[in-house]
C-alpha cells in the first residue's frame, strides 16, 4: 500500500496563476481532507469530503475549491493564487469522519506563491 | 471557540532522558484526543488516540494520558532517542454534530534530542 500520495511535491506559482493539487489514497477510506500548515500555526482544515460525492468547507476555505473525483482521489484547486496561500498542504484520509480510527496524512505539497 | 494549547513550545533534552509534553483544550463536546509525531518535511503520523473513557494509552516508549475533567492531556516519552526529534501535535475532535466534526490542532511542541 502506498497510503496517501500527493502531487506535486513542490510548486512555485506567480500571483494569479491557477493550479490543482492532487491526492490519492489506496486504503479504501471514505473520508478525505485537505489541510494547510503555516509556520507557528497548527494545521487548519480547508475542505473535507466525508464520503464519495460530498464535500464540505473547513475553517479556511476561501480561495480554494475541491473535487472528490472518486473514492480514491480528492483534489484541491487554487483558481487565482495569492501570496497568502504560500504554505504546505497536506491531504489526509480515514475510514469514516466520525470514528476514532487513525487519520493518515500524505507527505505534503510545498507551495510558494510569488 | 475551540482551542488547543500545547506547552512547551520547544524542548531540548539529552538522549536517554525522559520528557513530558502538555496539551490543554477547550473543545466541547469532546470526542477524542490524538497525539501525532511530525518529522521535518513529512506528514504527521498518529501515535495515540484516546476517547472520553480512556485515561492512558501507550505506544512503545510513548504514553499519553487524558484527564477529561480538567481537559488536559500529556505525552510522556521514555528513554528518548535521536529519532524522537520532531514536532508533536495534539489534536482534539468534537462529537459529530450537524454533519460537522472539524478537529482542532495545537501548534505543536518541537522536541530536539541531543546525543
Amino acid at each position: 500500500n502506498a497510503g496517501v500520495t500527493q502531487t506535486p511535491k513542490f510548486q512555485v506559482l506567480k500571483t494569479g496563476q491557477s493550479m490543482t493539487l492532487q491526492c490519492a489514497q489506496d486504503m479504501n477510506h471514505n473520508s478525505m481532507y485537505w489541510y494547510r500548515q503555516d509556520p507557528g500555526m497548527g494545521l487548519r482544515l480547508i475542505y473535507y469530503s466525508a464520503s464519495e460525492g460530498t464535500t464540505d468547507k473547513g475553517e479556511v476555505p476561501n480561495g480554494y475549491n475541491v473535487s472528490r473525483l472518486n473514492k480514491r482521489e480528492f483534489s484541491l484547486r487554487l483558481e487565482s493564487a495569492a501570496p497568502s496561500q504560500t504554505s504546505v498542504y497536506f491531504c489526509a484520509s480515514k475510514t469514516q469522519g466520525y470514528d476514532t480510527k487513525t487519520q493518515y496524512f500524505g507527505p505534503g505539497t510545498r507551495l510558494l506563491v510569488l | 471557540k475551540n482551542q488547543v494549547e500545547q506547552s512547551p513550545q520547544s524542548l531540548i533534552i539529552l538522549e536517554g532522558k525522559n520528557c513530558t509534553l502538555q496539551c490543554n483544550y477547550t473543545v466541547s463536546p469532546f470526542s477524542n484526543l490524538r497525539w501525532y509525531k511530525q518529522d521535518t518535511g513529512r506528514g504527521p503520523v498518529s501515535l495515540t488516540i484516546m476517547t472520553f473513557s480512556e485515561n492512558t494509552k501507550s505506544n512503545g516508549r510513548y504514553t499519553a494520558t487524558l484527564d477529561a475533567d480538567t481537559k488536559q492531556s500529556s505525552l510522556h516519552i521514555t528513554a528518548s532517542q535521536l529519532s524522537d526529534s520532531a514536532s508533536y501535535i495534539c489534536v482534539v475532535s468534537p462529537t459529530f454534530q450537524g454533519g460537522s466534526y472539524i478537529p482542532t490542532f495545537g501548534r505543536g511542541t518541537s522536541l530536539i534530542v541531543h546525543p
